[in-house]
């Protein structure tokens, strides 16, 4: 159970453009989804926190207006890098939590490899 | 500061050896929650293992124990006899107000190359 489905894996774009990764949970409705960048040989930092029917919530430095969150089901969580950078090209990863009990641990999607050129 | 420390950025071990990789936390939340995540070069991220902060006994699944020293504020994991497919990065993560939607906080990670 728990499973986190992201989608493209992997996608290559051209400098300006918009690219949308979406972000599932196939098996569990999750009312907060957390969305990681990850750069080469480097940790996970949060991005954001999307939550369901409100406005995500960034971290700081994280250009809200570059890197749009909606929220809009239960199940479905999506980050729109928008007017892409090659320094944008990174790894993102979302996750949420199958249930709120303390000891459950965050389920991450398979993670989506974005390359700028 | 940072939350998460993992002080080994690469470890080695001998297939079959047993092998624990450090990481040591900071927060002064009573209530927290510590977790080791595998990373292999696909670069999905599979949850290994949970302490809780009032647990009283070190966790253990299958061949990941952690050894967890409150006190210290430290929780290692340890991976007993290794094998090849142990091979990748291993993060070491915390929650704080353990309950409710709070993200997971990762350390810099530590890869482990396990050796025939």
């Amino acid at each position: 159970g728990a499973v986190v489905s992201q989608h493209p894996s992997r996608v290559i774009c051209k400098s300006g453009t918009s690219v949308k990764i979406e972000c599932r949970s196939l098996d569990f409705q999750a009312t907060t989804m957390f969305w990681y960048r990850q750069f080469p040989k480097q940790s996970l930092m949060l991005m954001a926190t999307s939550n369901e029917g409100s406005k995500a919530t960034y971290e700081q430095g994280v250009e809200k207006d570059k890197f749009l969150i909606n929220h809009a089901s239960l199940t479905l969580s999506t980050l729109t890098v928008t007017s892409a950078h090659p320094e944008d090209s990174s790894f993102y990863i979302c996750s949420a939590r199958g249930d709120r009990v303390g000891n459950s641990p965050l389920h991450f999607g398979n993670g989506t490899r974005l390359t700028v050129t | 500061a940072q939350k998460i420390t993992q002080t080994q950025p690469g470890m080695f071990v001998q297939e079959k050896e047993a092998v624990t990789l450090d990481c040591t936390y900071d927060t002064s939340d009573p209530s927290y929650g510590l977790f080791w995540y595998k990373q292999p070069s696909s670069g999905e991220m599979i949850f290994l293992i949970y302490q809780g902060s009032y647990d009283q006994q070190n966790a253990t699944e299958g061949r990941y124990s952690l050894n967890f020293q409150k006190a210290r504020k430290s929780a290692n994991l340890v991976i007993s006899a290794s094998q090849l497919g142990d091979s990748a990065m291993y993060f070491c993560a915390m929650r704080e107000a353990n309950s409710g939607n709070t993200p997971l906080v990762f350390g810099k990670g530590t890869r482990l190359s396990v050796i025939a």
